[in-house]
C-alpha cells in the first residue's frame, strides 16, 4: 500500500490563486520530499523538510508538517499556468527508497 | 546540476521480446533506482542498486532484472515482455552514503514504453 496519499486527487484554479494540496502518510518518518512532474517528463525535487521541522519555505512554496496526525500540506501561493503539474509527496522508508503517493494533478487556468 | 539519462523517450515492443532500457548518471552517484508509473498506482518501485553489481528488489520484481556493471549505469531488462508491462519508466539517482539517504533523488526524464 502506498506511503504517501495526496489529497485531493486534482485541483483546478485560476491564476493568481493559491493552492493547497495534502499528504498522509502511515508510519514514522526522517522526512517528508515534494515533487513536481510536468506532463511526460521526470519528477523534479522541490522541497524536503524534516521530521523535526513544521515548517519549511522555498520561493512560493511552504510546506508544513504536522508528525502527530502524520500529515503534510503543500503550498504554492499565487499560482501561475507554469505551475501546472503534479506534485508527490514522498516519504523514506529503508535504504533510502523513497514511497510516493498517487499526486495531486494540479491545473491552473490563465 | 545533475543529469540522469534514459536512452529512449518512446519505445514499442512487441510481446516476448527482451526489452532493456538504459540510464545513465553523470554525478557519481551510488544508488540508482528505477520505477514503473501507472495511472492510479502512482510511481512503483522495481529495483534498486546501491553500488556496482550489487541490486535489490523493490515493490515489484516480478518480469523485470536489472544490471549495474559500471557505477554511471544502471539497466533494466524486460526478460519477456508481456502488455502488463506497457507504463512510464523513470530511472533516479541519489548520492549514496548512509547520511545522505534521506537527500533527494533526481530523475530522467522516463521512458514510456508500449508492449504490443
Amino acid at each position: 500500500s502506498q506511503q504517501g496519499e495526496e489529497d485531493p486527487q486534482a485541483l483546478s484554479i485560476q491564476e493568481g490563486e493559491n493552492a493547497t494540496m495534502n499528504c498522509s502518510y502511515k508510519t514514522s518518518i526522517n522526512n517528508l520530499q515534494w515533487y513536481r512532474q510536468n506532463s511526460g517528463r521526470g519528477l523534479v525535487h522541490l522541497i524536503l523538510i524534516r521530521s523535526n521541522e513544521r515548517e519549511k519555505h522555498s520561493g512560493r512554496l511552504r510546506v508544513t508538517l504536522d508528525t502527530s496526525k502524520k500529515s503534510s500540506s503543500l503550498l504554492i501561493t499565487a499560482s501561475r499556468a507554469a505551475d501546472t503539474a503534479s506534485y508527490f509527496c514522498a516519504t523514506i522508508t529503508s535504504y533510502g527508497k523513497l514511497t510516493f503517493g498517487q499526486g495531486t494533478i494540479l491545473t491552473v487556468h490563465p | 546540476d545533475v543529469k540522469v539519462t534514459q536512452s529512449s523517450r518512446y519505445l514499442v515492443k512487441r510481446t516476448g521480446e527482451k526489452v532493456f532500457l538504459e540510464c545513465v548518471q553523470d554525478m557519481d552517484h551510488e544508488n540508482m533506482f528505477w520505477y514503473r508509473q501507472d495511472p492510479g498506482l502512482g510511481l512503483r518501485l522495481i529495483y534498486f542498486s546501491y553500488d556496482v553489481k550489487m541490486k535489490e528488489k523493490g515493490d515489484i520484481p516480478e518480469g523485470y532484472s536489472v544490471s549495474r556493471e559500471k557505477k554511471e549505469r544502471f539497466s533494466l531488462i524486460l526478460e519477456s515482455a508481456s502488455t502488463n508491462q506497457t507504463s512510464m519508466y523513470l530511472c533516479a539517482s541519489r548520492a549514496g552514503r548512509r547520511a545522505l539517504w534521506g537527500q533527494p533523488q533526481h530523475f530522467g526524464d522516463g521512458t514510456r514504453l508500449s508492449i504490443l
